[in-house]
């Protein structure tokens, strides 16, 4: 297994486009994680799934964010209506569950809204 | 949720070691205290993790305060490879998630 992916690396969009972002995670981790970060501030939790099921959003979660989980496996996470607030690193985690082990995170989609 | 209060930045000559404090004194009782680390670029590094006892692993010993309000990350000898923004977290027992804060950046010198 090669770690959590995540594609794209880098996305440029115009502001009011819509776009999607997918993260495979290690394959045997039925916890999914999505957090974002913006320059010299920590990742903040956005949203997290048990297998396919989403069990929570972060209130930073607004309407126009979705995520996804389909059959438990990679997921995706898609803005509609970008903004430029919306630029940041998106960043994706997975671990299995339990607080004594370790989450294995992605390198990352760099977001850019002009 | 709870959080964790570290210093802003620290620095460390190469080859000494590095003690880096986090205080955390809202930690519940069954949250597990983690560490990682985040190159430039890069997505956060599990480092270590502890729930009361030190802990210690090849890449460095936590150290956890008997009432688990504060801990320390001990780099036992600091290598260039080493700068990086550290963060101090916390593992939910519900959830699992992590809840970062805004870590330590250690810039280490030769």
């Amino acid at each position: 297994d090669t770690g959590v992916s995540q594609d794209p690396r880098h996305k440029i969009t115009k502001r009011g486009q819509n776009v999607t972002f997918r993260c495979d995670p290690i394959s045997e981790h039925n916890r999914l994680y999505w957090y974002r970060q913006t320059l010299g501030q920590g990742p903040e939790f956005l949203t997290y799934f048990q297998n396919e099921a989403q069990l929570e959003k972060s209130r930073l979660l607004s309407d126009r964010f979705s995520a996804e989980r389909p059959k438990g496996s990679f997921s995706t996470l898609e803005i509609q209506r970008t903004e430029q607030g919306d630029s940041a690193m998106y960043l994706c985690a997975s671990s299995l569950t339990g607080s004594n082990t370790e989450a294995f995170f992605g390198q990352g989609t760099r977001l850019t809204v002009v | 949720d709870a959080k964790t209060t570290q210093p802003n930045s620290m620095e460390s000559n190469e080859e000494e070691p590095v003690h880096l404090p986090c205080n955390h004194s809202t930690i519940s009782g069954t949250d597990y205290i983690h560490w990682y680390r985040q190159l430039p670029s890069q997505g956060p590094e599990y480092v270590i993790h502890g729930l009361t006892s030190n802990v210690n692993n090849r890449m460095a010993s936590l150290a956890i305060a008997e009432d688990r309000k504060s801990s320390t990350l001990i780099l036992h000898r600091a290598t260039l490879r080493d700068a990086a923004v550290y963060y101090c977290t916390f593992r939910s027992y519900n959830t699992d998630k992590l809840i970062f804060g805004t870590g330590t950046r250690l810039q280490v010198f030769p």
